[in-house]
């Protein structure tokens, strides 16, 4: 099964910027998306297909991926930031298609 | 506006049954490719089970032979039988469109809690 691995947590200061990553065996060949959860709440994408935001995300969220790491940037971020991230891709040989969980934390 | 309310979840034994149900408004369930995620409590995310618009199944190897997913088109509801409940089963269980184009679930319900415990 297909791998997805990103760091149990990372910190930043309220203005700076956060990247997260996600990384698995040439991740770059596939579709990568990315879920905000806050406690007691449903995910909610906030990137599909590497780098595209649905509507209603702010510009400050951005995605890249290439070789074997896809990244989710937040720029100028918010203490209203602070959440669980998870990258996703959808591979039919893949089982589960979670990365493991990213906690940001806004200091 | 789309909506998925789940429902149906509860205290159960190990080894009992369980039917959760979603109910959606502002699509059709049956046009689309639904799934099933669970989290348990403090953990990540783990897809259970996906049914596609053409009506071909899959599961996690984790449910497979225990759970089934299934939906009713009359009345737009998504459905997940579980039987055979384990410990390890306890979650929150959240309905979500998709896969869709690229793969993603670009909606999610509240979700609902199963508690699998003696």
């Amino acid at each position: 099964s297909y791998v997805l691995t990103q760091p149990p947590s990372v910190s930043v200061a309220p203005g700076k910027t956060a990247r997260i990553t996600c990384g698995g065996n040439n991740i770059g060949s596939k579709s990568v998306h990315w879920y905000q959860q806050k406690p007691g709440q449903a995910p909610v994408l906030v990137i599909y297909y590497d780098s595209d935001r649905p509507s209603g995300i702010p510009e400050r969220f951005s995605g890249s991926n290439s070789g074997n790491t896809a990244t989710l940037t937040i720029s100028r971020v918010e203490a209203g930031d602070e959440a669980d991230y998870y990258c996703q891709v959808w591979d039919s040989s893949s089982d589960p298609p979670f990365g493991g969980g990213t906690k940001l934390t806004v200091l | 506006e789309v909506q998925l309310v789940e429902s149906g979840g509860g205290l159960i034994q190990p080894g009992g049954s369980l039917r959760l149900s979603c109910a959606a408004s502002g699509f059709t369930v049956s046009s689309n490719y639904m799934s099933w995620v669970r989290q348990a409590p403090g953990k990540g995310l783990e897809w259970v089970s996906v049914i596609y618009s053409g009506g071909s199944t899959y599961y996690a190897d984790s449910v497979k032979g225990r759970f089934t997913i299934s939906r009713d088109n009359s009345k737009n509801t998504l459905y997940l039988q579980m039987n055979s409940l384990r410990a390890e089963d306890t979650a929150v269980y959240y309905c979500a469109r998709g896969p869709g184009g690229y793969g993603t679930f670009d909606y999610w319900g509240q979700g609902t809690l199963v508690t699998v415990s003696s």
